[in-house]
């Protein structure tokens, strides 16, 4: 399968400080999604971005699709607790079968 | 009401066992996925079906066996279970084989396996 990349693996921040995680693909998507898993709970859908430089916001979160299509980034801006998770993309060469990035896991210390 | 929803939620059992894990979803989408999460997190593609047809096998071991009896249930058999197996298996669908591009993945609960 294609490699999906995420950086960093681990992140801790105190609360209200922003958070960012990359997603980076070692070939052209035609689709990313991004999806968050709470300690102990299973990924649920966040956002798909498909077009190339693509921006959606959702809230504090801003997701971005880079103009190559073959990077992604997540940021949140003044976490919360109950930001806590790990945040995976999903990357897609062909539009059909995603593959999971390696996610990052978020820690927010109150 | 679930919509994706697997059992048992925790499956603890010796080497060497046979179990099954079952899942339903009541979403009328006509894909659905295994997918294995291992102690790092990383989420890995096991297999997919669309209306009841094997799409996607990727490099699992033969003692996994995923059947499909009708598009809104997807089992998975595992032989002779390993230490290895151990792992948080979930079950996803998404609409149409194409769909996980529009409304993403739909994942149930996942089940725990734990092998001793």
């Amino acid at each position: 399968g294609q490699q999906v990349m995420q950086i960093p693996q681990y992140q801790h921040v105190q609360e209200g400080e922003d958070f960012t995680t990359y997603c980076n693909s070692s070939t052209t998507l035609s689709n990313i999604q991004w999806y968050k898993q709470r300690p102990g709970g299973h990924p649920v859908f966040l956002i798909q971005l498909v077009k190339s430089g693509e921006v959606k916001k959702q809230k504090r979160l801003t997701f971005q699709f880079g103009e190559a299509k073959k990077n992604s980034s997540l940021h949140i801006t003044a976490t919360q607790t109950t930001d806590v998770g790990t945040y995976f993309c999903a990357g897609s060469r062909t539009g059909n079968q995603f593959y999971f990035g390696t996610g990052t896991s978020l820690t927010v210390i109150p | 009401d679930t919509a994706v929803s697997q059992t048992p939620k925790y499956l603890v059992t010796q080497m060497g066992n046979d179990k099954s894990i079952k899942c339903e979803q009541n979403l009328g989408h006509d894909t659905m996925y295994w997918y294995k999460q291992d102690s790092k997190k990383f989420l890995k593609i096991m297999f997919s079906y669309n209306n009841k047809e094997l799409i996607i096998n990727e490099t699992v071991p033969n003692r996994f066996s995923p059947k499909s009896p009708d598009k809104a249930h997807l089992n998975l058999h595992i032989n002779s279970l390993e230490l290895g197996d151990s792992a948080v298996y979930f079950c996803a669908s998404s609409q149409g084989w194409t769909g996980g591009a529009t409304s993403g993945y739909t994942f149930g609960s996942g089940t725990r396996l734990t092998v001793v």
